[in-house]
Formats: structure tokens, C-alpha cells, sequence
């Protein structure tokens, strides 16, 4: 069946260090990943869209890579503050219509340390 | 701004009743999902609709139903509501193949 997995356990850095997040998959060809950030009581809100044609996208401190060979996304988060403290989620979605599924990882726990 | 909205945000109902949880979105989007999420098991898909009137299980649908009647409404049914169904349960929104936006969550206790 499809999985997906992140880093299990939360990752603790300390401000102004990167942040480097993994989410691997097997038993899927998505055509596209994202990432979302979840903070507690609320909704995920959208961070990025990588297609399964890009290798890596960014966005402000923001960075995606996805490799389809080894089938993972790494996302990384530069000059990291503590507002960055929050749970990150990657999802997988195929093509359109009736396969248009969108599943989630479990997610990884950030706390960026002052 | 765009919007997704759930019809509660906290919900108690007693076990065997039929439980129905509204989502409502503004933006005109094709695809709509239910997600329960639960510690340590992350969101996981219980059913999706990519049009009116269409759509497809998701990993978990057992003890739920969906209708989509119109395109900005995506309701999901809890035939005969269970203690294990206590969670919570989010609502997405998206275009084809892009982001997806989230309601605020409805926290259901069933006791």
C-alpha cells in the first residue's frame, strides 16, 4: 500500500541554523509533492508545490528538492526563527479527476531554539 | 481571501447517532476532502469528490459517507456515530493538481 514517512520524531535546532526535513514514499508515482505548515488547533496552510519534472524549488527561505529515483523530498528552511515552531506536513497527489487523491505524511515537529 | 469554512468547530454527539459535519468553500474549486487526523497517525483520507456528484474512497471510509450536491458544499456522514470516531476532522479545498486550503477543523467527541 501507499506510505509515506517523515522524520517520526520532533527536530530540535537552535535560531539561524537550517532546518532540513525528510518525507519519503514508496508504492506511488505522484505527480506532484507539497508542504504544508500545521500549528496546533488550526488547519495546514500551503507552503510549497514541487512537480514530479522539477528537482528543486524555493521560495524566500524556503527550499523543496524532490528526487522520483530515490523517491523522497527533502525541505529545508534557512536562517530558522522560532516563529518557524510548528509541525510540517508533506502530502502526495497524482494526476486529476477520480485519481486526483491527495494523501499526507504524519508530519515532523520543528522547534527552533532562541 | 479564500475560504473554507466548517459548519462547527467543537461537536459532542452520543454513540449511535447520525452525524452530519458540512464544509462549505468560496473558491470555485473541483476537488474536496475530508481528512480525520489523530496523534500521532497524521491526516489521513476518508473520501474525496473531484466534481458534483462524484467521489472516491479514501484510505479510511469505513462508518462514513459523503454527498456532493453542489460544487461549494462537501458534507461527510457518520452513518452511526462510534467512540472511535472521535477526532478531529478537517476540510480541503483545491484546483486541479495544485495547493489545497483548509477549514478550521470540527473536534468531534463521541461519548
Amino acid at each position: 500500500s501507499q506510505k509515506i514517512e517523515q522524520n517520526s520524531e520532533a527536530l530540535n535546532i537552535q535560531e539561524g541554523k537550517t532546518a532540513t526535513l525528510t518525507c519519503n514514499y514508496t508504492n506511488y508515482s505522484p505527480a506532484y509533492l507539497q508542504w504544508y505548515r500545521q500549528d496546533p488547533g488550526r488547519g495546514p496552510v500551503f507552503l510549497l508545490l514541487i512537480r514530479e519534472n522539477e528537482k528543486e524549488k524555493r521560495k524566500e527561505r524556503l527550499k523543496v528538492t524532490f528526487d522520483t529515483t530515490l523517491k523522497q523530498s527533502l525541505f529545508h528552511i534557512t536562517a530558522s526563527q522560532p516563529a518557524d515552531s510548528a509541525t510540517y506536513l508533506c502530502a502526495l497527489g497524482s494526476g486529476g479527476g477520480a485519481t486526483n487523491k491527495l494523501i499526507f505524511g504524519t508530519g515532523t515537529l520543528l522547534a527552533v531554539q532562541p | 481571501d479564500v475560504k473554507v469554512t466548517q459548519s462547527s468547530r467543537y461537536l459532542v454527539k452520543r454513540t449511535g447517532e447520525k452525524v452530519f459535519l458540512e464544509c462549505v468553500q468560496d473558491m470555485d474549486h473541483e476537488n474536496m476532502f475530508w481528512y480525520r487526523q489523530d496523534p500521532g497517525l497524521g491526516l489521513r483520507l476518508i473520501y474525496f469528490s473531484y466534481d458534483v456528484k462524484m467521489k472516491e474512497k479514501g484510505d479510511i471510509p469505513e462508518g462514513y459517507s459523503v454527498s456532493r450536491e453542489k460544487k461549494e458544499r462537501f458534507s461527510l456522514i457518520l452513518e452511526s456515530a462510534s467512540t472511535n470516531q472521535t477526532s478531529m476532522y478537517l476540510c480541503a479545498s483545491s484546483p486541479s493538481q495544485a495547493e489545497a486550503f483548509f477549514g478550521q477543523g470540527t473536534r468531534l467527541t463521541v461519548v
